[in-house]
């Protein structure tokens, strides 16, 4: 069975970092594009960021370009998301999100990010 | 970006009857080779966001026949037969056709 568990998530000022990780199993990560996807407290949904299997190519919201950093360890079956200079727009559930073919099939339970 | 407008944004519905949810794409999600890439996500309360159906009507394995999705272009639907207690969520539909995917606003639906 497919899992994604999301850690990392926490309470940062306006100003800070923070590294999220999405631990993959169940399935072969390696092969797996992988995306993160953000909801904002009682909003939808908002995609975040994109890397491709084997991480050369990603890709970013405007909103996170430039601030946001995708990564990912193929060994470890682990995605990131390194998130500097938070601002308070960024507070959110985040979600990691394993890719198939115009969708997102498997999603993570998230992991909420609060910048205050 | 693809603009996703969906409707109703809520909707109460008596066990037993039908649901029916509305999206509406502001650019056609067909793509160059013949997919259309809309999906639709049930998000039950608590929990995160799970797929239904990918490719206007294509229904994931182990998803009930009750749900259905049809349409092209730029209109989809839907379809929630025979309603259910444990169906009530937050129904979202997405656009995959291209980055940035963009999602509708989500609709509650109660029982």
């Amino acid at each position: 069975e497919v899992y994604l568990v999301e850690s990392g998530g926490g309470l940062v000022q306006p100003g800070g970092s923070l590294r999220l990780s999405c631990a993959a199993s169940g399935f072969t990560f390696s092969t797996s594009w992988m995306h993160w996807v953000r909801q904002h407290p009682g909003k939808g949904l908002v995609w975040v960021s994109r890397i491709s299997d084997d991480g050369a190519t990603t890709n970013y919201a405007d909103s996170v370009e430039g601030r946001f950093t995708i990564s990912r360890d193929n060994g470890r079956n682990t995605v990131y998301l390194q998130m500097n200079s938070l601002r308070a727009d960024d507070t959110a559930v985040y979600f990691c999100v394993r890719d198939r073919p115009g969708t997102g099939d498997y999603w993570g339970q998230g992991t909420l990010v609060t910048v205050s | 970006d693809v603009v996703m407008t969906q409707t109703p944004l809520s909707l109460s519905v008596t066990p037993g009857q039908t649901a029916s949810i509305s999206c509406k794409s502001s650019q056609s999600l067909l793509n160059s080779v013949g997919n259309t890439y809309l999906s639709w996500f049930v998000q039950k309360p608590g929990q995160s966001p799970q797929l239904l159906i990918h490719e206007v009507s294509r229904r994931v394995s182990g998803v009930p026949d009750r749900f259905s999705g049809s349409g092209s272009g730029t209109d989809f639907t839907l379809k929630i037969s025979r309603v259910e207690a444990e169906d009530v969520g937050v129904y979202h539909c997405m656009s995959g056709l291209t980055l940035p995917w963009t999602f509708g606003q989500g609709t509650k639906v109660e029982i």
